[in-house]
């Protein structure tokens, strides 16, 4: 069973508007939560990172929060563009080197 | 340019026909480690390195074997490659040891094996 859920699967919002995804996980113990963006056919970018006593983090539009006691982090997209249209990635660390991914969310921007 | 170069990109091969993916990196990075992306099962780790001559196996490390002789290069290697192998292949590397830092990713080799 993957210890990193992502929803929803997949997203379809139109230009200008903002939008959240979600990401739960069951990885302990924890090191850091990562967002990464991974556009078609490219290897993932990173957006932001994480650790057990940081609950935000900002990347231009992109905010991430991060609840420990939950073990609940979400990605908020601000005012979408047209490249953010991709698949977004969790990323959870125990110790060390062990991550664990989850499956991504696949965003879809619209004109 | 700091980057992770992979080669091929794209491969199609048949069953048993050994290959190598080669994958290096020029930010003189400790940790390096090979992922495997399939459809709805997110990125899984296959083996990664924690430096020249140090590997270690991730989560799916059947049917591959590493090296680590230089710190730039980690070739990925499939013996006797099958049709279950077919799938998209990220090379990665960090430092200096993986966790808590930013890990840069190549841009993926698309395997298929016939």
């Amino acid at each position: 069973k993957n210890q990193v859920e992502q929803s929803p699967q997949s997203l379809i919002i139109l230009e200008g508007k903002n939008c959240t995804l979600q990401c739960n996980y069951t990885v302990s113990p924890f090191s850091n939560l990562r967002w990464y963006k991974q556009d078609t056919g490219r290897g993932p970018v990173s957006l932001t990172i994480m650790t057990f006593s940081e609950n935000t983090k900002s990347n231009g539009r992109y905010t991430a929060t991060l609840d420990a006691d939950t073990k609940q982090s979400s990605l908020h997209i601000t005012a979408s563009q047209l490249s953010d249209s991709a698949s977004y990635i969790c990323v959870v660390s125990r110790s060390g080197n062990d991550m664990r991914f989850g499956a991504g969310t696949r965003l879809t921007v619209k004109p | 340019e700091a980057q992770v170069t992979q080669n091929p990109r794209y491969l199609i091969t048949v069953t048993g026909k050994k290959l190598t993916v080669t994958c290096s990196q020029n930010m003189n990075h400790e940790y390096m480690s090979w992922y495997r992306q399939d459809p709805g099962l997110g990125l899984r780790q296959i083996y990664y390195s924690m430096n020249v001559e140090v590997t270690d196996k991730g989560d799916v490390p059947e049917g591959y074997k590493v090296s680590r002789k230089e710190k730039r290069n980690f070739p990925l290697i499939l013996e006797s490659p099958s049709p279950n192998q077919t799938s998209l292949y990220f090379c990665a590397s960090s430092s200096p040891r993986g966790s808590g830092e930013t890990q840069y990713f190549g841009p993926g080799t698309r395997l298929l094996v016939l």
